[in-house]
């Protein structure tokens, strides 16, 4: 089953602009990860945030966690040709079975 | 430099054959992983296992097979009973019990 559910589905913006993306989860977690995907190859994680933490940052990312509406954004500022890709959050207890959502396409216009 | 080899890149499968897909890691990991994943979607859990000999079933394990007799390899067996095998398939590997998940480049496997 998919534990996170990603929206929207497909997000389209000019470079320079900033994306968001957003993922709900059904179980509890204790720790919710995001994934990067170019066409055609493997994933590349991009950051993690635990259960007790609400904000996080990393370069021209900004996660954030509520676990009482069990729901995650991924915020990538400035953004550039190189984002385009689609972004997967996945959550879990510790590594054992991270469960991965349906992802967002994310274009960036030039 | 350390990291995940999947191969081959693109994988034919004939009615009634069995494939394998290979998955080697130098990163030292205990953990190892294998997805599923069709188009559009996200990622399903196939097997994974933690340590060396042993290995536990995810969601969608029916018509697939693993071996860990090695740290380093992690192989996928699509069986014939996989009546819609299709899909890309990815390997991961982590330090067991510590995030993040890293992972290859994926095998494409289509039906001839």
């Amino acid at each position: 089953s998919q534990q996170g559910e990603e929206d929207p589905q497909a997000l389209s913006i000019q470079e320079g602009e900033n994306a968001t993306m957003n993922c709900s989860y059904k179980t509890s977690i204790n720790n919710l990860q995001w994934y990067r995907q170019n066409s055609g190859r493997g994933l590349v994680h991009l950051i993690l945030i635990r259960s007790n933490e609400r904000e996080k940052h990393s370069g021209r990312l900004r996660v954030t966690l509520d676990t009482s509406k069990k729901s995650s954004s991924l915020l990538i500022t400035a953004s550039r040709a190189a984002d385009t890709a689609s972004y997967f959050c996945a959550g879990g207890f510790g590594n054992e079975k991270l469960t991965f959502g349906t992802g967002t396409r994310l274009t960036i216009i030039p | 430099d350390g990291g995940i080899t999947q191969s081959p890149k693109y994988l034919f499968r004939k009615e009634g054959q069995n494939v394998t897909l290979s998955c080697e890691q130098n990163l030292n990991h205990d953990a190892m992983y294998w997805y599923r994943q069709d188009p559009g979607q996200g990622l399903r859990l196939i097997y994974y296992s933690q340590i060396v000999n042993d290995f536990q079933k995810g969601d969608i394990a029916e018509g697939y097979s693993v071996s860990r007799e090695k740290k380093e390899s992690f192989p996928l067996t699509v069986t014939s009973a996989q009546k819609n095998p299709t899909a890309f398939y990815l390997c991961a590997s982590s330090t067991a019990g510590r995030e993040p998940q890293h992972f290859g480049d994926g095998t494409r496997l289509s039906i001839l």
